[in-house]
């Protein structure tokens, strides 16, 4: 089944401590990208990714990191989580390099303390 | 950032009620998508619209893309329960080799039996 995945889906953590959430796709898809949903801000980019090895920032990408060294994974890093990181995340991917027609992971919810 | 107002933001009818939601934003973008998202998944792409006035539809679902690609909407003819979720447009301006997606705030659809 094509599918986008993202672990953990729920995670619970005090402020500082680093933390990686993982994204991986079976579509071989080229275009892999992170957004958080906050109430009334709508889903915002983070950061995405064109191809392996290549990275760029979105919207909101202060806090976060990430690394495209396979094309299938592509995993968020929070290296000292603050609680304004508290957030619903969401991976996506999409065939060609572009946003075109994103397919989206279940989601991942963080909460930092 | 750039800016994808959607109206209205909340949406409570009776089955089989017509129904229009709106995106609409300053910026020319290069496509314009339309997810669906359901509490506790992933959005789901509904359709993509890439030309100026281009109309599409989906049953029950038609989309339009304004004239000059800066606003889009979305009529649901007949609405039926299934149609609940939050309604999410998203621009992306590939046109100006940028490669990130703008999401708007979305509209909640509640559609009662």
């Amino acid at each position: 089944e094509a599918q986008v995945t993202q672990n953990p889906r729920y995670l619970i953590t005090v402020t500082g401590k680093k933390l990686t959430v993982t994204c991986s796709q079976n579509m071989n898809h080229e275009y892999m990208s992170w957004y958080r949903q906050d109430p009334g801000l709508g889903l915002r980019q983070i950061y995405y990714s064109m191809n392996v090895e290549v990275t760029d920032k979105g919207d909101v990408p202060e806090g976060y990191k990430v690394s495209r060294k396979e094309k299938r994974n592509f995993p968020l890093i929070l290296e000292s989580p603050s609680p304004n990181q508290t957030s619903l995340y969401f991976c996506a991917s999409s065939w060609d390099g572009t946003p075109y027609e994103q397919y989206f992971g279940p989601g991942t919810r963080l909460t930092v303390t | 950032t750039q800016l994808l107002e959607q109206s209205p933001q909340f949406l409570s009818i009776q089955e089989g009620e017509n129904l229009t939601v709106y995106c609409n934003s300053s910026s020319v973008f290069s496509s314009l998508q339309w997810y669906r998202q359901e509490p506790g998944e992933g959005p789901v792409l509904l359709v993509t619209v890439v030309t100026g006035g281009e109309v599409k539809k989906l049953k029950r679902l038609t989309f339009q893309f304004g004239d000059a690609r800066k606003d889009s909407s979305l009529h649901i003819t007949a609405a039926q329960p299934g149609d609940t979720g939050l309604y999410l447009c998203a621009g992306d301006e590939g046109w100006s080799g940028a490669n990130n997606l703008f999401f708007g705030t979305g509209t909640r659809l509640t559609v009662i039996p």
